[in-house]
């Protein structure tokens, strides 16, 4: 069963405006991670959020987590065409930790 | 370069047939983990280990089999391929005090 379930299933938007993801799950974390995929590629991490921790940034990344409503947003600011790409969130569950469940993912993409 | 290497890239592979895809990395990471990857259904966990002579099972462990001989080597086993098991394979690994996932490229499998 999927733990994350993503919104939107895709997303096309013109290079310099942001994009904005959103992530849902189901049971308690430890913590929630983000994860770009490229086409034909493998999965690079992009940022971790712990289950105390509420909004994290990193460069034109900003991350939110609300636990209490079990979601998390992947803010991306100025967006550029090599944004382009699928992303994903991933729960360390609090019941099986250190084993990612992955969301279905976002597909951005970015026209120039 | 430190990171996960997989092989084969691709292959094709005739139902029955028995097949390793080989996963290696360099980090010395003590878990380590295989996902598939199918459209509409993102990346299933299909066994994992904690580390070196461990292993778990994952959400879809059926039809295949892994073992952990030492630290740097995971690889994971089908032991009589069929059609459904057409998929992305992707082997992963992780820093247990830093949570996050480092990910292979992936081998591209194709049961006929």
């Amino acid at each position: 069963s999927q733990q994350g379930e993503e919104d939107p299933q895709a997303l096309s938007i013109q290079e310099g405006e942001n994009a904005t993801m959103n992530c849902s799950y189901k049971t308690s974390i430890n913590n929630l991670q983000w994860y770009r995929q490229n086409s034909g590629r493998g999965l690079v991490h992009l940022i971790l959020i712990r289950s105390n921790e509420r909004e994290k940034h990193s460069g034109r990344l900003r991350v939110t987590l609300d636990t209490s409503k079990k979601s998390s947003s992947l803010l991306i600011t100025a967006s550029r065409a090599a944004d382009t790409a699928s992303y994903f969130c991933a729960t360390d569950r609090s019941s099986n930790t250190g084993k990612l469940i992955f969301g279905q993912g976002t597909t951005l993409q970015v026209k120039p | 370069i430190a990171g996960i290497t997989q092989a084969p890239t691709s292959q094709i592979l005739a139902a029955g047939r028995r097949m390793t895809l080989r996963c290696t990395q360099d980090m010395r990471h003590n878990a380590m983990y295989w996902y598939r990857q199918d459209l509409g259904l993102g990346l299933r966990l299909i066994h994992y280990s904690n580390t070196a002579g461990t292993t778990g099972k994952g959400e879809v462990p059926d039809g295949y089999s892994v073992s952990r001989a030492n630290t740097d080597d995971f690889p994971l086993t089908l032991a009589s391929a069929v059609p459904s098991q057409t998929s992305v394979y992707f082997c992963a690994s992780s820093d247990q005090d830093r949570g996050s996932y480092t990910f292979g490229s992936g081998t591209r499998l194709t049961v006929v």
